[in-house]
């Protein structure tokens, strides 16, 4: 099972949007509504900000948005802060009956 | 307050076995699925594999199947994972995380224990 693939890096200046998209295949995220979204900070375990595509967990803040459309999932940060600055990590269930991540990506605030 | 807690750093020669835990408290910890996560130095997140600490049902990913043991005993509301053999290149942090939805494990993770950090070295 290949890890999902997201862009290494994006970039974005204080109170912009951005989004970061979460690619597979027919066999992971284009057969589930099962697509999650982590943020990680340096030396830090990962946070769920997003699961079931889009539901937010309690006390994730409504800047977080997540979506999909056929085999790419995304997830859209609005209004973006400092504190945002972190590593994102997709997930999704797979028909191999496992959860595959994705490769990771780097967010900047400008 | 929920929470997972994780056992302490380890050192390790090649070769050695070891079993690192996970305690959960404050909910329900048979009723939720604990996977195990690995990252490795500078690297991505890994899911190894994943216990439904009631009965004990276990599914591994296929990368993993083989390499490790994954188990639970319920009543000291524990889990665990377990080496028989190390190798260098089991070097990394393991995470274990709660399922979010109770008796689901095809969803997010939203608890997380803080990490154990395994090193292999001669």
């Amino acid at each position: 099972q290949s890890a999902l693939t997201q862009p290494a890096s994006v970039s974005g200046s204080p109170g912009q949007s951005i989004s970061i998209s979460c690619t597979g295949t027919s066999s992971d995220i284009g057969n589930y509504k099962y697509v999650s979204w982590y943020q990680q900070h340096p030396g830090k375990a990962p946070k769920l900000m997003i699961y079931d595509v889009s539901d937010r967990p309690s006390g994730v803040s409504n800047r977080f948005s997540g979506s999909k459309s056929g085999n790419t999932a995304s997830l859209t940060i609005s209004g973006l802060q400092t504190e945002d600055e972190a590593d994102y990590y997709c997930s999704s269930y797979t028909t191999s009956s496992t959860i595959v991540f994705g490769t990771g990506t780097e967010v900047t605030v400008l | 307050e929920v929470q997972l807690v994780q056992s302490g750093a380890e050192v390790k020669k090649p070769g050695e076995s070891l079993k690192i835990s996970c305690k959960g408290s404050e909910y329900s910890f048979a009723n939720h699925w604990i996977g195990w996560v690995r990252q490795m130095p500078g690297k991505g997140l890994e899911y190894m594999g994943v216990i439904y600490p009631d009965d004990s049902d276990t599914r591994y990913s296929p990368s993993f199947q083989g390499q490790i043991t994954i188990s639970a005993d319920k009543s000291i509301h524990t889990a665990y994972l377990r080496w028989s053999s190390l190798k260098a290149s089991d070097s990394a942090i393991y995470y274990c995380a709660r399922h979010v939805n109770p008796t689901m494990r095809k969803n997010g993770m939203d608890v997380w224990g803080q990490g154990t950090t395994v090193t292999v070295s001669s």
